[in-house]
């Protein structure tokens, strides 16, 4: 059964703290992991797709990684606006039904 | 460019009603997807259509429909409403072809 997980649940930075979210994912065959953003009462804010062990991409403080059996965002130099839920996605080279799985989240809070 | 818009944001029903909730996509886009997003359950994919046509379904009871119309406008129904169906439900597009999706703001039910 394909199975994403994220740690920490809940993670409390101070302003300028670097830090790291993980993702580990057990799936049949990878088409991609995606990382979202959610603010509360939103919908989900695309941040990145990574699709093959090795790659990175980054945006503004935000550094996704990816192996092969887990995913890193990295948060450089957080600042309070980086406060939100953190979310990782897989698609499964097979759908078998389901279309994205998504983890718990990561819940990120920068204080000032 | 107009992102996914979804009506209405907000509604509040009782047990035994039925719902419907809108979902319109990115221009250009598609494939929708349905999502359902509990504080317990997280974001649980529900289905997706693609050029009018179910292509993908999760593991929610018949009571859950949907459909999509050739401007790619989508609709989903919920029957006979339990209390547990209480969530927040996000539609999500992408155009053909690409793996990421975008998502609309939510559409938060209440079932008293």
């Amino acid at each position: 059964e394909d199975q994403v997980t994220q740690s920490p649940e809940a993670l409390r930075l101070q302003e300028g703290e670097s830090s790291s979210l993980n993702c580990s994912y057990t799936v049949s065959g990878l088409r991609g992991l995606f990382w979202y953003r959610q603010d509360p009462g939103k919908g989900p804010e695309f941040l990145f797709t990574l699709y093959s062990a090795g790659e990175e991409k980054e945006k503004e403080r935000l550094k996704a990684t990816l192996t092969k059996k887990e995913s890193f965002l990295h948060i450089t130099a957080p600042k309070p606006e980086d406060s939100a839920t953190y979310l990782c996605a897989v698609r499964p080279r097979e759908d078998y039904g389901q279309n994205f799985v998504f983890g718990p989240g990561t819940r990120l809070s920068v204080l000032p | 460019k107009a992102g996914v818009t979804q009506t209405p944001r907000y509604l509040i029903k009782t047990r035994g009603q039925q719902v419907t909730l809108s979902c319109s996509p990115i221009s250009g886009h598609r494939s929708v997807s349905w999502y359902q997003q509990t504080p317990g359950q997280g974001l649980q994919f529900l289905f997706e259509y693609f050029s009018e046509t179910q292509r993908n379904k999760g593991n929610f009871p018949g009571r859950f429909s949907g459909r999509q119309f050739s401007n790619s406008r989508s609709e989903m129904n919920v029957s006979t409403l339990e209390l547990g169906d209480s969530a927040l439900y996000l539609c999500a597009s992408s155009p053909a072809g690409v793996n990421e999706q975008f998502f609309g703001p939510g559409t938060r039910l209440t079932v008293l």
